[in-house]
């Protein structure tokens, strides 16, 4: 059984560009948050998701980020006009139902230059 | 104000030395606290799910406990690849669904 997968590891973006980060949950989950964590900070929530639906996306900033997770295929994060602020780890974590344990996966490192 | 702190923010022990890490909530409605471990560079792993006050579960040199108020992490006799950042977070009614994290400890464990 696969655990979460995330992809790319490393994603080099100049400044201005899109950059789309992929997350394959584990099978038979069917519930996917997305955090982010900067250098020597901890995890911040952006997003969770359920197929099709966001269900909280309380902690995602209001412009150029954006999320989805469709009937068919991975989740996806994706952010607009890059800015070096941007540059950090977006971890995925996935669980299969609520009120329980989420698996994160590696990581995207996102650097913007 | 709802958080997680966690203590001390990092921790150096000698090989065998154990010790404890201390977890704090002020939260309402607690559904659930969870223990993770993380590498650097890594993705954080999941060690424990604790769901009520009185509550225990261990795995080899570890020993997660839960209170009202505070989850304890304990480790036994620890060995240098037990040094890690250990997470801890909880699910509380009002976040909704998503995990809320503390900062974590750091811990090396030297040979």
């Amino acid at each position: 059984n696969a655990g979460v997968m995330q992809n790319p590891r490393h994603l080099v973006r100049r400044r201005g560009q899109e950059a789309r980060l992929r997350c394959s949950p584990m099978k038979g989950h069917s519930h996917v948050y997305w955090y982010r964590q900067l250098p020597e900070e901890g995890l911040k929530f952006m997003v969770y998701l359920q197929k099709e639906n966001i269900i909280d996306e309380s902690g995602m900033p209001k412009e150029r980020f954006s999320a989805e997770f469709p009937k068919e295929g991975p989740s996806i994060l994706r952010i607009q006009q890059v800015v070096r602020g941007d540059s950090a780890a977006y971890f995925c974590a996935s669980s299969p139902r609520t009120n329980t344990e989420a698996f994160f996966g590696q990581g995207t490192r996102l650097t913007v230059v | 104000e709802d958080q997680v702190t966690q203590s001390p923010e990092a921790l150096r022990l000698q090989e065998g030395e154990s010790s404890s890490l201390n977890c704090s909530y002020t939260v309402s409605g607690l559904r659930g606290l969870f223990w993770y471990r993380q590498d650097p560079g890594k993705g954080p792993e999941f060690l424990f799910t604790l769901y009520s006050a009185g509550e225990e579960k261990e795995k080899e040199r570890l020993k997660a406990t839960l209170t009202k108020k505070e989850s304890f992490l304990h480790i036994t006799a620890p060995k240098p690849e037990d040094s890690a950042t250990y997470l801890c977070a909880v699910q509380a009614g009002n976040y909704g669904q998503n995990f809320v994290f503390g900062p974590g400890t750091r811990l090396s464990v030297l040979p």
